[in-house]
Parts: C-alpha cells; sequence; structure tokens
C-alpha cells in the first residue's frame, strides 16, 4: 500500500533556528497536508496543499508541494517553544476514496530556549 | 462547543469491560472518521462514516464496533479488548465534495485508552 516516509524522526533545535523536514513516497498524491500535534491534543491543520509546485504560507511556516507529487516540505523560521510538537505530514492518493488519508511518522521538534 | 469534541478523553479498562467512546463534532460536516494512534507508528485509519453511512473498514478487529446515529455524533464501542488496543484514539471529520475531491479533516482532541 501507499506510505510516506517523513523525516527526520526527531529535532532537537535553538530558539530562533528554522527548521525544515519532508515527505517522501513512491506513489503520486494529489493533496499534501501537514499537521500539528501538541501532548494530549489531536492533530491540528497547519497547511494544505493542492496542486504541485505549490508553495504556500502560514505565518512563520512554508510548504511545498513537489513538482513530481511525490514529496513535500515544511519549513519553519526562527523558531519560538511553542513550536514544540510532533508535525505529521499526510496525503491523499488518486482514486482514494474520501477516508484515503495516509500519514507519514511524524517528526517531533524540540526548542530550546 | 466548538470543533470536535471527544469524551471521555482518557479511560482506563478491563479486557472483559464493555464501554464507548463519544465523538461530536460542531461544523457541520458529513463525514466522520475514527483513528488509532499507538507509538512509533503512523496515524491508522479505522473506520469512515460518510453521509452516516460506513463507507471503509481497515480490516479492523470485531472487538471495535463503530455507530454514526446521524451526522454529528460517533461513537466507537469496545467489548473484550487486549492490552496491545492500548492507544490514543482520535476522531475527525470532514466535508465531502459532491463533484469529487477532499476537504481537509478536523480532529478530536481524542481518548487516551489504556486496557489492563
Amino acid at each position: 500500500g501507499q506510505q510516506l516516509n517523513q523525516s527526520p524522526q526527531s529535532m532537537f533545535i535553538q530558539e530562533g533556528e528554522d527548521v525544515s523536514m519532508n515527505c517522501t513516497s513512491s506513489s503520486i498524491f494529489n493533496t499534501w497536508l501537514w499537521y500539528k500535534q501538541d501532548p494530549g491534543e489531536g492533530p491540528v491543520l497547519l497547511i494544505a496543499l493542492y496542486k504541485a509546485g505549490e508553495l504556500t504560507s502560514n505565518g512563520r511556516l512554508t510548504a511545498q508541494f513537489g513538482i513530481t507529487r511525490k514529496d513535500s516540505f515544511l519549513n519553519i523560521s526562527a523558531s519560538i517553544p511553542s513550536d514544540v510538537g510532533i508535525y505529521f505530514c499526510a496525503g491523499v492518493g488518486y482514486g482514494g476514496s474520501q477516508g484515503n488519508l495516509i500519514f507519514g511518522k511524524g517528526t517531533k521538534l524540540s526548542v530550546k530556549p | 462547543e466548538t470543533g470536535v469534541t471527544q469524551t471521555p478523553r482518557h479511560l482506563v479498562m478491563g479486557m472483559t469491560n464493555k464501554k464507548s467512546l463519544k465523538c461530536e463534532q460542531h461544523l457541520g460536516h458529513n463525514a466522520m472518521y475514527w483513528y488509532k494512534q499507538s507509538a512509533k507508528k503512523p496515524l491508522e485509519l479505522m473506520f469512515v462514516y460518510s453521509l452516516e453511512e460506513r463507507v471503509e473498514n481497515n480490516s479492523v478487529p470485531s472487538r471495535f464496533s463503530p455507530e454514526c446515529p446521524n451526522s454529528s455524533h460517533l461513537f466507537l464501542h469496545l467489548h473484550t479488548l487486549q492490552p496491545e488496543d492500548s492507544a490514543l484514539y482520535l476522531c475527525a471529520s470532514s466535508q465531502l465534495l459532491l463533484a469529487g475531491g477532499y476537504n481537509e479533516q478536523f480532529f478530536g482532541p481524542g481518548t487516551r485508552l489504556t486496557v489492563l
């Protein structure tokens, strides 16, 4: 079945540093989503991408839908302590049902003040 | 209440107990989902309900039984669970597009389930 490879698995950075994480797949996706999950909470949607090559920003967050439709990255600029959490990529493949949302394993971000 | 709510937030049960998880969405969506989140694993889709009908069941054991009485409510009935079923159970909702296509799923806070 379709799988997403998300990397890195975890990151430990200093406050103020920029962060980059990505997801790749051997399958084509027609939608890429990035979620953040805080401890004890459900994932919250950060950015949604619908077109190959699309670059979208949400505050300090920027995400891109890869041209090949098989990858996406998320950048966080000037990290702050509240950026701590687990970031998940998710993709919806062609021909999939509405429920066919495939998740990566997540990138756990730790920020040192 | 706004968004997607789930109750209880925490549940501890024995293997012979019967319990139910409840999810309610206040977003006017017409599709609801149950996911299982275990440590070091990707989110696993368990069930999908679209317009109150189950449209997808990803080979989930029968000890998990979903119920969707209306478009705003979703239940997950639990019976004779195993310790490996301990996980965070997340509910989500979305709006289906009749012309096809996908709308983002919005998640509840989850129920942390521990099976002893």
